[in-house]
Formats: C-alpha cells, sequence, structure tokens
C-alpha cells in the first residue's frame, strides 16, 4: 500500500542529545512537509522541502535541521537547541509544492524528554 | 498575516448532524481542506473543496463555502460515534503553505 511511514512512534530524548525522526514516503510525491503539534493548536510548520537537495524553514525552524537526499525520505533532526521539543511530530507529502495539492500524513512521532 | 480559526468543542447526540465551522482570511485559497485525527494518529484528509465552488457533497459529508464571509463549514449527516475526533479546517495562505487551524474536537454522545 502507498503512504507514509514514520519511525519510531515514541521517542525519548535526554537533555543535551540530537534526536532524528524518520520519515518515508512511497507515492512518488515531490513535496515533503514537518509539522510540530501541541496540545490544543494547530499545527505548525518546522521545515518544508519541494524537491530533492532543497529544503526552506517554515515557521518554528530555529532547533530543528533536515535533509532531503532521497525523493522518498525527510528526516528531521531535533537538536540540543531546540529547549522545548516534547510535542507530536507529524510528517507530510504532496505531489506539488503548493496549497493546491492535498497533503498526505504519517502516524507521527511522540517526542519526550527524559 | 495569513489566519484560519475553528470553534474548539462541539458535542452531538448520535444520529444527528454535526456542524463544524471554520473562517479564513486569505481569499487566494485556491483550495480549502477538512481534515480528521483520531487519537494518537496522524491526519486523514477527508475532502475539500476547489475555492470557485459553493459546495460538495461527499455520502454523509457536505462542505459548504461562503466566499463572501470568508466561511467555511463541514456537515455531517448521521452522525456515528466513530466520528468523535479532531477536525481541522486549512487553507492555502499567498505563500503557497497550508495553514490548519486549531482544530474542533468532536464528542459523540450515544
Amino acid at each position: 500500500d502507498g503512504g507514509i511511514t514514520q519511525s519510531p512512534k515514541y521517542l525519548f530524548r535526554k537533555e543535551g542529545q540530537n534526536v532524528t525522526l524518520s520519515c518515508e514516503q512511497n507515492l512518488n510525491h515531490d513535496a515533503m512537509y514537518w509539522y510540530r503539534q501541541d496540545p490544543g493548536q494547530g499545527l505548525r510548520l518546522i521545515y518544508y522541502s519541494q524537491i530533492v537537495n532543497d529544503f526552506q524553514k517554515g515557521d518554528i525552524a530555529e532547533g530543528y535541521s533536515v535533509s532531503r537526499e532521497k525523493k522518498e525520505s525527510f528526516p528531521l533532526t531535533v537538536t540540543s537547541a531546540q529547549k522545548n521539543p516534547t510535542a507530536f511530530y507529524l510528517c507530510a507529502s504532496s505531489m506539488g509544492g503548493f496549497s493546491n495539492q492535498p497533503q498526505h500524513f504519517g502516524d507521527g512521532t511522540r517526542l519526550s524528554i527524559l | 498575516g495569513e489566519d484560519v480559526e475553528q470553534s474548539l468543542f462541539l458535542s452531538v447526540r448520535e444520529g444527528d448532524s454535526s456542524v463544524i465551522n471554520c473562517t479564513y482570511t486569505d481569499s487566494s485559497s485556491t483550495y480549502l481542506y477538512w481534515y480528521k485525527q483520531e487519537p494518537g494518529a496522524g491526519l486523514q484528509l477527508l475532502t475539500y473543496i476547489f475555492s470557485n465552488m459553493d459546495m460538495k457533497q461527499d455520502q454523509r459529508l457536505t462542505v459548504l463555502l461562503n466566499k463572501k464571509d470568508k466561511h467555511l463549514s463541514l456537515r455531517i449527516a448521521d452522525t456515528q460515534t466513530g466520528d468523535s475526533a479532531i477536525y481541522f479546517c486549512a487553507g492555502g495562505g499567498n505563500t503557497g503553505k497550508l495553514i490548519f487551524g486549531q482544530g474542533t474536537t468532536l464528542q459523540v454522545k450515544p
């Protein structure tokens, strides 16, 4: 089945540690996105990529980094500079990189601080 | 800036209709979307409407768009307990990015 796979489902971070969240899609979509969701809030865009080897900062990029070396993969690293990383992280993809294409989401990764 | 707003909570009885409302500020949105999120899961695309349409019906779902008032609604007919979830509306901003509302929690009582 085509879809978006995020792993792991749960992740724990120690102080001063970088952690990487995986996102893989087999939908042959060009664009991929990372969002952060906090309780009672909507989704906030962290980073997005419209094409391989290119990505742009979203609204809350500080403390995060990404790479897009392959079309299928868009990993997100939460660095130690992100002081409040506890949240639910959602990866999405779409055929094109604009809002006239619906975005399809993975099942999310819940990150907590140890 | 661009903004999308929704009421936070709606409670209905099983079998009733639910209407979830959304207002947006950016009139340049080409499409407007409704997503459903169940506990601990990602967002599932429910339906979407093109900005030159007033209404779209898809089985139990009806989307109404009032462009003049920048108001979007999602009606769920014959609401079931399985419809209990958080519902997000989203529209495209003039930057091309999707802007999401805060989400409406729908509670369906048996």
